[in-house]
């Protein structure tokens, strides 16, 4: 079975710049997650889809962070324009059902702000 | 507070030692507990799910004390192998579905 995609695995761009992430979820899979890690912290959720609604977006900066799922399978996570402290490593992971099944991740797409 | 809080460790242990991690969280209405596994520079994955009578699998027990609002993990015999940041995630009701909520993790270092 193909796990979660993620792409680009890794982007630098300078502050200011826009960026945008990829994700295609395991097949099947009704829930999508976007997390953002730093380094030394555990994952923080920005954005939970069920199918193509948002669960979720409550930490998600909605001044420059923008996230979709078109048709309930992929995703694109923006961000427009990047500030320093959004380095960090973009984790997408996809569940069966809900937020109580288990998470399968994808292998990150790691973001460097100069 | 965090939510969810973990010792951040490093915990540095030899080879074979038996070695214990809590996490305690702060939303009693927390429903459903897990512990994940991340290797550095890798994505995290299950380790095992956290059930209210405890569960073991192999070398690993966890356990759930929900009067107190922690849970636990205990490595038996550890391997090098075992390296590793554990990250304790606890699922709560949240407005149309739950919410995840991961910990800072804790960090394992096993020693030959």
């Amino acid at each position: 079975e193909a796990g979660v995609a993620q792409s680009p695995r890794y982007k630098i761009i300078e502050k200011r710049q826009s960026v945008a992430f990829w994700c295609n979820p395991i097949s099947g899979h009704a829930t999508l997650y976007w997390y953002q890690q730093i380094l030394g912290q555990g994952p923080k959720l920005l954005i939970q889809f069920q199918n193509n609604g948002v669960v979720d977006d409550s930490q998600l900066p909605k001044d420059r962070f923008s996230a979709e799922r078109l048709k309930g399978v992929d995703s694109t996570l923006k961000i427009q324009p990047a500030k320093l402290e959004d380095s960090a490593v973009y984790l997408c992971a996809s569940s069966l059902r809900d937020g109580t099944d288990t998470q399968y991740f994808g292998p990150g797409t790691r973001l460097t702000v100069l | 507070r965090k939510e969810v809080e973990q010792d951040p460790g490093p915990f540095n242990v030899p080879e074979g030692a038996t070695v214990a991690f809590n996490c305690t969280y702060s939303n009693s209405a927390s429903q459903s507990f897990f512990w994940y596994r991340q290797d550095c520079r890798k994505e995290p994955k299950l380790l095992m799910s956290v059930y209210s009578s405890g569960n073991e699998d192999g070398r690993f027990t966890a356990q759930l004390n929900r009067a107190s609002q922690y849970i636990s993990l205990l490595i038996r015999d550890s391997k090098l192998s075992d390296s590793a940041t554990y990250l304790c995630v606890v699922n709560r009701g949240n407005t149309g579905g739950f919410k995840t909520i991961f910990g800072a993790g804790t960090r394992l270092f096993v020693k030959a």
